[in-house]
């Protein structure tokens, strides 16, 4: 069964920084191009960033470019998001999900699965 | 950047069909995916290419594509059907995945 678990969510001050991470299992984890999508609270889904299967190829949504940045171990079957100078509208889950092959044609394919998603909070 | 337009809710009777649709200019020309949300839940995929369903996904879901509206078909809705429903799609002019507002339905 594949599978997807974020976690490093937690509380951070206005400016501060956290890392995410998001577990794969169940498929060859190499072989899949991966993204982060955010849902603050009681609004709709945000797409955040994209990254291919070897991690050569990285995409941002124009709100958080230049403040976080996608990576991926694929020795160790993890994604990463690493947020920068993070604000009060970073407050969100922050889910990570599969895309259905590896290269720049997958992105026009949906997403699936989705892991929980990981609560970030961004206050003083 | 592409923007992708749904109505904030769709109400429904238990038994008839509900439409969700999502607009965008020239939306006929891109491949729609479409994701069921549950209260307290991560989102699941219930159409992807516009009408096509993954295994496990119920018959009475369906889309279709054309124009400038992409529409969600629940047939025979149900209770179990409550929830909130996001369009999306890749916009390649600018390299960003796009997701609709959403739109919450609610089966009454």
């Amino acid at each position: 069964e594949v599978q997807l678990l974020e976690s490093g969510g937690g509380l951070v001050q206005p400016g501060g920084s956290l890392r995410l991470s998001c577990a794969g299992s169940g498929f060859t984890f190499t072989n899949y191009a991966l993204t982060w999508v955010r849902q603050a609270p009681g609004k709709g889904l945000e797409w955040v960033s994209a990254i291919s299967g070897s991690g050569d190829s990285t995409y941002y949504a124009d709100s958080v470019k230049g403040r976080f940045t996608i990576s991926r171990d694929n020795s160790n079957s993890t994604l990463f998001l690493q947020m920068n100078s993070l604000r009060a509208e970073d407050t969100a889950v922050y889910y990570c999900a599969k895309f259905p092959c590896d290269n720049t044609a997958c992105l026009g394919l949906p997403f699936d699965p989705w892991g929980q998603g990981t609560l970030v909070t961004v206050s003083s | 950047s592409f923007v992708l337009t749904q109505p904030p809710s769709v109400s429904v009777a238990p038994g008839l069909t509900a439409r969700i649709p999502c607009g965008g200019t020239n939306l006929g020309s891109y491949s729609v995916h479409w994701y069921q949300q549950k209260s307290g839940q991560a989102p699941i995929l219930v159409v992807y290419d516009d009408n096509d369903r993954p295994s496990g996904i119920p018959e009475r879901f369906s889309g279709s594509n054309s124009g400038n509206t992409a529409t969600l078909t629940i047939n025979k809705a149900e209770a179990g059907d409550e929830a909130d429903y996001y369009c999306q799609v890749w916009d390649s002019f600018s390299d960003h995945v796009v997701f609709g507002g959403g739109t919450k339905l609610t089966v009454l």
